[in-house]
């Protein structure tokens, strides 16, 4: 059981490269997250998605793009890297549909993306 | 806006202490609260999650209380282990909108042999 996998793990980009962040969790969960996690700033919620073909902005949004047209995978993109984008990126999901409702806020990890933009 | 704060921000003590960290949060109306764990280089893995209308959870050698009244959560371990080592993460659901976690930024903990 593989949970959230995230790929790639490490990648170096150059200011104004695009890119692309996979996750892919084999829950089927309905909820999906990207998060990114910088020093002295914790975690910040990039955009979320509460099921296949939805997704919402979260805190700090701007700069990324993201897309849902499989339950199981959640994308996040870059659209034209800049030095502050980077950081470590987590995606998570949560609840199980036939789950209960109380477990959803339970979220599954993966184990993250470092992004240097030079 | 909700805010959450974890003191102390690191905790260094000898293996086998019993210890608290502190989480607090500004808005009373929460859903739940939870506590999660990060090993260095790796992902959050959930510990326990307590309902807003709960007062504590428990799960082996960790002990987590809720007092939505005070906004405080503890997170309580017990004999700790080199192996609990890791920084420890508060986060709480909205009652208004318990789609998403408003995080703390987790207490490092060293527990030393």
């Amino acid at each position: 059981n593989a949970g959230v996998t995230q790929t790639p793990k490490f990648r170096v980009l150059k200011t104004g490269q695009s890119m692309t962040l996979l996750c892919a969790q084999d829950m089927n969960h309905e909820y999906m997250y990207w998060y990114r996690q910088d020093p002295g700033m914790g975690l910040r919620l990039i955009h979320y998605s509460v099921g296949e073909g939805t997704t919402a902005k979260g805190e700090v949004p701007d700069g990324y793009n993201v897309s849902r047209l499989k339950k199981q995978n959640f994308l996040l993109g870059l659209e034209s890297a800049a030095p502050s984008q980077t950081s470590v990126y987590f995606c998570a999901s949560s609840y199980p549909r036939l789950g209960s409702p109380l477990a959803k806020n339970i979220q599954y990890f993966g184990a993250g993306t470092r992004l240097s933009v030079l | 806006k909700q805010e959450v704060t974890q003191i102390p921000a690191a905790l260094s003590v000898p293996e086998g202490e019993n210890l608290v960290l502190n989480c607090s949060f500004t808005d009373s109306a929460i859903y739940n609260l939870q506590w999660f764990r990060q090993d260095p280089g790796k992902g959050l893995t959930s510990l326990l999650l307590i309902q807003s209308s709960q007062r504590e959870q428990t799960s082996g050698r960790l002990n987590a209380s809720l007092d939505k009244s005070s906004g405080r959560s503890t997170l309580y371990i017990a004999a700790s282990q080199p192996g609990d080592s890791a920084t420890y993460l508060c986060a709480v659901a909205n009652a208004g909108n318990n789609r998403k976690l408003i995080w703390g930024l987790g207490t490092s903990l060293a527990v030393n042999p």
